[in-house]
């Protein structure tokens, strides 16, 4: 069985500071990995994934992730938040050969002025 | 190109009541989904259609049915609605080839079971 954990319900942080939101996942197998964004009453959007090759993935609107195997964690990053990145964002993971995506239960960032 | 569209958007329900939820999208995906989000719980995949002729359960599809009526649209039914299915219905597609990956989202349906 594949499963996603976002320790963090919420992470709130000052405009132009740095954004982390962590996941950590558990599967059978090499993952593929996912973060999407959600703006209120709205649909999930895609903001970047880890397939395979460089660890570092870099994604929509300045975010990237990174992916490490050792402590299966995909955590994203932002280096400098804008007010507009105030939104839930969930985790993704899913196997090869698998249509299932399993996802966290999301992490809602708010970014204050 | 509207990408995946969901009808209706909000919908009021009598519990027994029954309705379907439609779904359609333009990029000629092959599969389909249809998720539901509670508050704290993610979204949980209820049925999902690899491709067009096939639908599978996924983690809660008990109390629905759905219909892959061809390439484009995936249906979600509710026969005898409770308020446990008060929730918003998210439909999503892939491509579904080798080196497709992401699934894009459909707005939503906000369901509410009185």
């Amino acid at each position: 069985a594949q499963s996603v954990a976002q320790p963090e319900d919420q992470v709130n942080v000052a405009e132009g500071n740095p954004l982390t939101v962590k996941c950590t996942y558990s599967v059978s197998g090499n993952p593929y990995l996912f973060w999407y964004v959600q703006y209120p009453n709205r649909g999930l959007q895609f903001l970047l994934k880890y397939i395979t090759g460089d660890n570092l993935v870099k994604g929509s609107y300045g975010f990237e992730a990174e992916f490490n195997k050792s402590q299966t964690s995909f955590h994203l990053k932002k280096p400098s938040a804008l007010v507009s990145d105030s939104a839930l964002y969930f985790c993704a993971v899913r196997v090869p050969n698998d249509y299932k995506l399993s996802f966290g239960a999301g992490t809602t960032v708010t970014v204050r002025a | 190109n509207a990408g995946v569209t969901q009808t209706p958007k909000f919908q009021v329900l009598k519990t027994g009541q029954s309705m379907t939820l439609q779904c359609a999208q333009d990029m000629n995906h092959n599969s389909m989904y249809w998720y539901r989000q509670d508050p704290g719980m993610g979204l949980r995949l209820i049925y999902y259609s690899a491709s067009e002729g096939t639908t599978d359960k996924g983690e809660v599809p008990n109390g629905y049915n759905v219909s892959r009526l061809n390439k484009r649209e995936f249906s979600l039914r509710l026969e005898s609605a409770a308020p446990s299915q008060t929730s918003v219905y998210f439909c999503a597609s892939r491509r579904g080839t080798a080196n497709s990956y992401e699934q894009y989202f459909g707005p939503g349906t906000r369901l509410t079971v009185t």
